[in-house]
């Protein structure tokens, strides 16, 4: 089955900086790699995705970058704020979807 | 409003006494799920349904049983808990082919 690797597990930056969290994945069949981010006392919520025929997609100022290739995906948070301080987890797959074990961002202020 | 509920919020129990988390979504979504977060560990999942009568077993099955008998609700169900179950679940619910989860607010489990 899919096996997901997510690195760092711990990432600290100083607000303005900016951020990169990558994923590596096994199974060259999965065609879709979502980006959750868990706040404090809350469920995951998506915040960004992509799907294989693409390389890059962005909104405002996050963005994930895919090379299927290489089979590994990143997350990009440009111009970091103080409300960006959460958990992010990748995942891949179909369904269902396998998760990565997460990425604690604290934001510097 | 769009959501998943997830009940009880908090629950401390003793090891063997079953219990059940509910979980109900008004989405109208097929697909709905089950998860434990654990530190270290990410998010794993128990339980998987693709629609109604329609169950499968995730990464860690194994102490759980689910059901899912209406398109909204897909209870958790601990039938003799054990401290190895304590941990932090998450339900979550999407369209089947969209992908997108929409997870509830959790449910935090203490098994003494």
């Amino acid at each position: 089955g899919e096996n997901v690797e997510q690195h760092p597990s711990t990432l600290s930056v100083q607000e303005g900086d900016s951020a990169v969290i990558k994923c590596t994945y096994s199974d060259s069949a999965s065609n879709y790699f979502p980006w959750y981010k868990q706040e404090l006392g809350k469920g995951p919520q998506l915040i960004i995705d992509i799907r294989s025929n693409v390389g890059e997609k962005k909104d405002q100022r996050i963005a994930v970058t895919l090379n299927k290739t290489a089979k590994h995906f990143s997350l990009h948070i440009t111009e970091t704020q103080p409300e960006d301080s959460a958990v992010y987890f990748c995942a891949s797959g179909n369904t269902p979807l396998v998760f990565g074990k997460g990425t604690r961002l604290s934001v510097i202020a | 409003e769009a959501q998943v509920t997830q009940n009880p919020r908090y629950l401390i129990t003793v090891t063997g006494k079953k219990l059940t988390v509910t979980c109900s979504q008004n989405m109208n979504h097929e697909y709905m799920s089950w998860y434990r977060q654990d530190p270290g560990l990410g998010l794993r999942q128990i339980y998987y349904s693709m629609n109604v009568e329609v169950t499968d077993k995730g990464d860690v099955p194994e102490g759980y049983k689910v059901s899912r008998k209406e398109k909204r609700n897909f209870p958790l169900i601990l039938e003799s808990p054990s401290p190895n179950q304590t941990s932090l679940y998450f339900c979550a619910s999407s369209l089947v082919g969209s992908h997108e989860q929409y997870f509830g607010p959790g449910t935090r489990l203490t098994v003494t």
